[in-house]
């Protein structure tokens, strides 16, 4: 029969733009979020976190955003390069134990 | 500091054989997890340990899996019989529980049963 994989989404950037990859949470009791990068052939690299106390935190051209009243969190990537090619995870933790849940991931592809 | 080291990266193996998965993960911390990675769904955490002891085992799949981690230093995760469907990509991650949850993955390790 027909296989049906994961469809990732996908976003397609001009390199020099910035990029916004958005995630939406399904546990309102998530106290700890955080964006992954994974390059073909790696593991998930970790990028930047912020907790629910925040709604917004910056990194070296990233900055994570979080809407806690629309479960929303996003990761913005500035000035995208070749090299931001991946897919991108946002994964919560709940507090239950030291665990994450990741979402399904997106593939963001650089455009030179 | 090195991360978490997995071994093997690559392994093809026939079905019905054993795969043992290995992990180092990063000095000092104190929880280790392993995920499987497919294209049909995604990663999904398979097991947790947390000071060498097992937590929530809910994500292995069935009995043909097992892990185990002998010391804080070491961990298996092993599959016998091997089946195709068990083709998949294994990651290793550990974190420390004071550091705000971060798990920090492995390279992985690159499973295919012919």
């Amino acid at each position: 029969g027909e296989s049906v994989g994961l469809h990732l989404p996908t976003l397609s950037v001009q390199e020099g733009d910035n990029s916004i990859i958005n995630c939406a949470y399904s546990n309102s009791a998530s106290d700890y979020f955080i964006w992954y990068k994974q390059e073909s052939g790696k593991g998930p690299q970790f990028i930047i976190d912020i907790r629910s106390n925040m709604d917004k935190r910056q990194g070296q051209r990233v900055t994570v955003l979080l809407n806690k009243t629309v479960k929303h969190l996003s990761l913005q990537i500035a000035a995208t390069q070749p090299g931001d090619s991946a897919v991108y995870f946002c994964a919560e933790n709940n507090n239950a134990g030291n665990m994450l849940t990741f979402g399904g991931g997106t593939r963001l592809m650089v455009k030179p | 500091d090195a991360g978490v080291i997995q071994s093997p990266r690559h392994e093809v193996t026939e079905m019905g054989q054993e795969v043992t998965l290995r992990c180092k993960p990063i000095s000092g911390h104190d929880y280790l997890f392993w995920y499987r990675q497919t294209m049909m769904r995604g990663l999904e955490l398979l097991i947790y340990f947390n000071n060498n002891v097992p937590i929530d085992d809910s994500g292995m799949p069935e009995d043909r899996f097992s892990a185990k981690m002998p010391n804080a230093s070491f961990s298996t995760l092993k599959i016998q019989p091997s089946e195709p469907r068990d083709s998949a990509v294994y990651f290793c991650a550990s974190s420390r529980s004071s550091s705000g949850n971060t798990i920090y993955f492995g390279e992985g390790s690159w499973l295919t049963v012919v």
